[in-house]
């Protein structure tokens, strides 16, 4: 089946350590996301990647790391400079000329 | 920038009653306009789209109108069911920031029987 797998679904990590979330396609896709979401808010996009070895900054990359080392692989890290890192972080990805993006189960990640 | 607005809820209709949830845009250019679906605990399912204006996304029974004239993207539904209770996100993309998404802040729905 194809489809977008992100990993893990929950996810605990004391204040001040960074964590990596992890994003996986075998779509073929050639661009991936990721976005942020806040109870009572919509998502915010943190990061995408249009093509390989290459991404830009979405609305709040403050605190955030990606790279895009392979077409099916978009991980995010979550530094220790992000400020509120709680919250459930969703990852995307949509072919180059189609409309519409396909989005993993999500990770919820929780700092304590 | 780009912008998208729509009804707060949490929305609380019968089972069959009809639904209408509000949206509307700012943006620049020609972008094209989304609603996805959002059931609990899970990603994003896209419910429908429409790439031009007067173009009509439909699915499910649900449908929308892109109308450049009010800039809007209103999702209808004729006959709610219990299995509709979710979170509705309108959603638009521009070519201008690499076909990324940009959210509305979601409406609840909660359908009862």
């Amino acid at each position: 089946d194809g489809g977008i797998t992100q990993s893990p679904k929950y996810l605990f990590r004391k204040e001040g350590q960074n964590v990596t979330l992890s994003c996986e396609q075998n779509l073929n896709h050639d661009a991936m996301y990721w976005y942020r979401q806040d109870p009572g808010q919509g998502l915010r996009l943190i990061y995408y990647s249009q093509i390989v070895n290459d991404f830009q900054k979405g609305d709040i990359a403050e605190g955030y790391s990606v790279s895009r080392e392979k077409k099916e692989s978009f991980p995010l890290t979550v530094t220790s400079a992000q400020k509120n890192p709680t919250a459930f972080y969703l990852c995307a990805s949509q072919q180059q000329g189609a409309l519409g993006q396909y989005f993993g189960p999500g990770t919820r990640l929780t700092v304590t | 920038g780009d912008s998208v607005t729509q009804m707060e809820g949490p929305v609380t209709l019968s089972e069959e009653a009809f639904l209408t949830i509000n949206c509307t845009y700012t943006a620049t250019g020609y972008p094209s306009l989304f609603w996805y679906v959002q059931y609990p605990g899970e990603g994003l399912q896209l419910l429908l789209k429409a790439t031009k204006a007067d173009d009509k996304g439909s699915n499910k029974g649900f449908e929308a109108t892109y109308r450049k004239e009010t800039t809007s993207f209103h999702l209808e539904k004729g006959s709610v069911q219990v299995s509709d209770s979710a979170v509705y996100f309108c959603a638009l993309s521009n070519s201008n920031s690499g076909y990324a998404l940009n959210f509305g802040k979601g409406t609840s729905l909660l359908v009862t029987p």
